[in-house]
């Protein structure tokens, strides 16, 4: 079957970096995205990789091992507004997107 | 970059009532649609996979004759709630796939459903 892991939630410091991990197994591989979703809004697109390595986008990276089957997110000098949900999605052989449950991210003073 | 609206953004409707939510691809043409919906403080679910011109791909589980699903033109996609019940209240959300790759979803702002 497939299955995408990632810790329910997490709690960091403003002005902390935290990492949100994800490992995934399924039927083909055709990249990881990573998005956030705030509470009552839809999900909005934050990272795509397709080749193993960091990917560095401002605040945000995301890394990938294919041969681990693991990603994560790394966030760094978080802000009060960072607080959201973090979902880890892969794309399969079909070029459906299988979706982690998400982890809430909650950012404290 | 690519937008993609949804109408209504939220609706209350009574027990039995139909309601319709249309999602549109505004500047980028969209072979492919798929409808999620998320209950509170859960991930999305995938209903249904749209192409356009055909039937909709329904996810196991979810009924096609209660979930219309209608892809009649390369920026529209429809979902229709049929005789809905307060269970189908959720957060529906849909996402459109720019037909020139398949490399990323792009989602709509999400419609509300709430059924008394």
């Amino acid at each position: 079957g497939q299955n995408i892991d990632q810790p329910t939630e997490m709690t960091a410091t403003e002005g902390a970096i935290v990492q949100i991990n994800c490992t995934y197994q399924t039927s083909g591989f055709n990249g990881l995205f990573w998005y956030q979703q705030h509470a009552g809004e839809a999900p909005t697109f934050l990272s795509y990789n397709v080749l193993d390595g960091l990917e560095e986008k401002g605040r945000f990276s995301s890394f990938l091992s294919r041969s681990k089957g693991y990603s994560y997110l790394l966030l760094k000098e978080l802000q009060m507004k960072d607080s959201a949900s973090y979902l880890c999605a892969v794309s399969d052989s079909n070029y459906q997107l299988i979706w982690g449950a998400g982890t809430k991210l909650i950012i404290k003073p | 970059g690519a937008v993609v609206s949804q109408h209504p953004s939220w609706v209350i409707c009574k027990s039995g009532t139909s309601v319709k939510i249309e999602c549109r691809s505004l500047d980028f043409q969209a072979t492919t649609m798929f409808w999620y919906r998320q209950f509170p403080k859960q991930s999305l679910m995938l209903m249904a996979t749209s192409n356009e011109g055909s039937k909709a791909t329904y996810e196991q589980g979810v009924e096609k004759d209660k979930f219309l699903i209608n892809h009649a033109s390369l920026t529209l996609s429809t979902l229709t709630v049929t005789s809905a019940h307060p269970e189908d209240s959720s957060f529906y959300i849909c996402s459109a796939r720019d037909s020139r790759d398949y490399y990323e979803q792009y989602f709509g702002p999400g419609t509300r459903l709430t059924v008394t």
